[in-house]
């Protein structure tokens, strides 16, 4: 049961690099979401998709581009680095039927220097 | 400006005890609220969650109460365990809306 796989577990960057954040589910879930946590405040969302070829921001999506190109993934791409973004990201999904649970991954590390 | 409030960063119970987590929220608009648990260097794992049209849902030794008028909900944990220690997450959503708003989250530490 491999569920929502994040990769890669940790990385470091320098400012004003490039990458992108690798997210892959097997269970079939529409909707799939990325969040960044915090000290101190929880998690919070930056882009969401309901399906295939549809996305849309969260709270806080500056600086962060997403597509859906297949059910199965949802990349994050960080364009161009900044310390701010220095976080743990996690990524989750569901279906889009009733009131049910998000399942997450493990997580992505982030340090920018 | 937060929408999900969890006041107490922490809390200290003595193994077998009660657990008693607290979050607030203030959008009227939420009608499905959910608990997270999270172990460090792992992703949050649902715990339990309730519908507005319930005021309580209890799952084995966790047992979440709402009160709608209040826009309060809380998490019971009984007889609290070691494995408990983690940090809570409460969360909340709107009718037909899948975005989850989070609390900030209580760590919990079960005593031996």
């Amino acid at each position: 049961n491999a569920g929502v796989t994040q990769t890669p577990k940790f990385q470091v960057l320098k400012t004003g690099q490039s990458m992108t954040l690798q997210c892959a589910q097997d269970m079939n879930h529409e909707y799939m979401s990325w969040y960044r946590q915090d000290p101190g405040m929880g998690l919070r969302l930056i882009h969401y998709s309901v399906g295939a070829g549809i996305t849309d921001q969260g709270e806080v999506p500056n600086g962060y581009n997403v597509s859906r190109s297949t059910t199965e993934d949802f990349p994050l791409r960080l364009l161009s680095a900044a310390p701010s973004q220095t976080s743990v990201y996690f990524c989750a999904s569901r279906v889009v039927v009733g009131n049910q649970p998000q399942h997450f991954g493990d997580g992505t590390r982030l340090s920018i220097l | 400006d937060q929408q999900v409030k969890q006041n107490s960063p922490s809390l200290s119970v003595q193994e077998g005890r009660i657990s008693i987590l607290n979050c607030d929220y203030t959008n009227s608009m939420f009608d499905y609220f959910l608990w997270y648990k999270k172990y460090p260097a792992e992703g949050p794992t649902f715990l339990i969650s309730i519908s507005s049209i319930k005021d309580k849902n209890e799952d084995g030794r966790f047992t979440v109460f709402l009160n709608k008028s209040a826009k309060h909900l809380s998490l019971h944990i009984v007889p609290s365990q070691p494995g408990d220690s983690a940090v809570y997450f409460c969360a909340a959503s709107g009718s037909n809306d899948y975005k989850l708003s989070f609390g900030a989250g209580t760590t919990v530490t079960v005593r031996a």
